[in-house]
């Protein structure tokens, strides 16, 4: 089965700098990858996506670049603000068959005023 | 428009009893997924269904069940219940196979 690793567990970064998270996944197979962010007590969300068919999206500070042959994915924040604390889960699917998520294991995002 | 609910929020049981979950997905979703996150751990899959059937579970023992209503709302049941099985469930719905899944904001069960 698919096998996402997620590095770093915690990062630490000052407020206004960037911060970067990456993951790498296993399945070839695979062709969908979202970011979701947890808030202490509060449920994951969906921030940004991408799918196999592009390398590079972004949403306003937010970007996710993606390269299929070496098989990972990456997260970059610009920009940091306080309320970008919070965790974040990397997750990779093949869409068309088993259609769940594969979870990383999170890391920790800590930004410092 | 109302996001994915579940109920209840903290449900308390001992060893060897049962649970029941409960999972209402967006309007006009199809397909309900359930997550185990145990504390400490990332999201783990548990099962999906969709359109009434069961599409694919995780690597779980077969005590974790659950089933999905012609409403698409889902139940996920944990029978004889053992300590780590205290963990956040987390439900997510999608308008179907393919789709982006968006989380409920989960039950916590502890099992004393």
């Amino acid at each position: 089965g698919e096998n996402v690793e997620q590095h770093p567990s915690t990062l630490s970064v000052q407020e206004g700098d960037s911060a970067v998270i990456k993951c790498t996944y296993s399945d070839s197979a695979s062709n969908y990858f979202p970011w979701y962010k947890q808030e202490l007590g509060k449920r994951p969300q969906l921030i940004i996506d991408i799918r196999s068919n592009v390398g590079e999206k972004k949403d306003q500070r937010i970007a996710v670049t993606l390269n299929k042959t070496a098989k990972h994915f990456s997260l970059h924040i610009t920009e940091t603000q306080p309320e970008d604390s919070a965790v974040y889960f990397c997750a990779a699917s093949d869409q068309t068959g088993a259609n769940n998520l594969f979870f990383g294991t999170g890391t920790r995002l800590t930004v410092i005023p | 428009e109302a996001g994915v609910t579940q109920s209840p929020t903290h449900l308390i049981k001992t060893r060897g009893q049962q649970a029941t979950l409960r999972c209402s997905p967006i309007s006009g979703h199809t397909s309900v997924y359930w997550y185990q996150q145990a504390l400490g751990l990332g999201l783990q899959f548990l099962l999906w269904y969709d359109e009434g059937e069961e599409r694919n579970r995780g690597n779980f023992p077969p005590r974790f069940s659950g089933r999905q209503f012609p409403n698409y709302s889902s139940e996920l049941n944990v029978n004889a219940l053992e300590l780590e099985d205290s963990a956040l469930y987390l439900c997510a719905s999608s308008l179907g196979p393919g789709k982006e899944q968006y989380f409920g904001p989960g039950t916590r069960l502890t099992v004393t």
